[in-house]
């Protein structure tokens, strides 16, 4: 099983690019969720999707977007890359329950020059 | 709303000693927590999950935790460390998402 499959798993942006990082996962999850994790720190949300069709805001979500337009994929926007968003964003994905545990992609690290 | 505070930011022990990482929470109903660990450049690893069930949770690798509601604490234990485990350890409590600790790195030192 694939689980979550993060695409790319490395990638440097020079300042004013775009780009998409891409998740998709394979166990049929209602949950889709993605984090940034800043050297040293813990997770923040960014944002987050209950099914498809459906996407909210996480905690630090300026500076992003994201579309739910199938079950499987959740992918997120960067416009116009600044630095503050070097980082490493994870996916992850979780069933509908609260018992569901999040299972997580492998990591994207982004730089941004 | 839900929070996690993990009270050290870094904890160092001698291989073969306990282990002790100590996580709090706050939450509005009866939560469901997890514990991750985060090797070096690696992704997340599930080490263990608390949903309701048992109060004494066992975890992959000897890693155990206790959920005790009274002190809204659900501290990591193992009792004795390994090299491999040095890592960072991420407490997480669910609620209308995941909402993780800032995480705890602990080192092994031989």
């Amino acid at each position: 099983n694939a689980g979550v499959t993060q695409t790319p798993k490395f990638r440097i942006l020079k300042i004013g690019q775009s780009m998409t990082l891409q998740c998709a996962q394979d166990m049929n999850h209602n949950y889709m969720y993605w984090y940034r994790q800043d050297p040293g720190m813990g997770l923040k949300l960014i944002y987050y999707s209950v099914g498809a069709g459906i996407t909210d805001k996480g905690e630090v979500p300026n500076g992003y977007n994201v579309s739910r337009s199938t079950t499987e994929d959740f992918p997120l926007r960067l416009e116009l890359a600044a630095p503050s968003q070097t980082s490493v964003y994870f996916c992850a994905s979780s069933s509908l329950d609260r018992e569901g545990m999040p299972f997580f992609g492998q990591g994207t690290r982004l730089t941004v020059v | 709303a839900q929070s996690v505070t993990q009270l050290d930011s870094h904890v160092s022990v001698s291989e073969g000693t306990p282990v002790l990482l100590r996580c709090n929470y706050s939450s509005s109903y009866s939560p469901s927590l997890f514990w991750y660990v985060q090797h070096p450049n690696k992704g997340l690893q599930l080490l263990l999950k608390y949903t309701s069930a048992a109060t004494l949770v066992k975890g992959i690798n000897g890693f155990e935790a206790e959920f005790k509601k009274s002190e809204t604490s659900f501290h990591l234990t193992k009792p004795s460390a390994h090299m491999s485990d040095a890592a960072e350890y991420f407490c997480v409590v669910v609620g209308q998402n995941f909402v993780f600790g800032p995480g705890t790195r602990l080192s092994v030192l031989p």
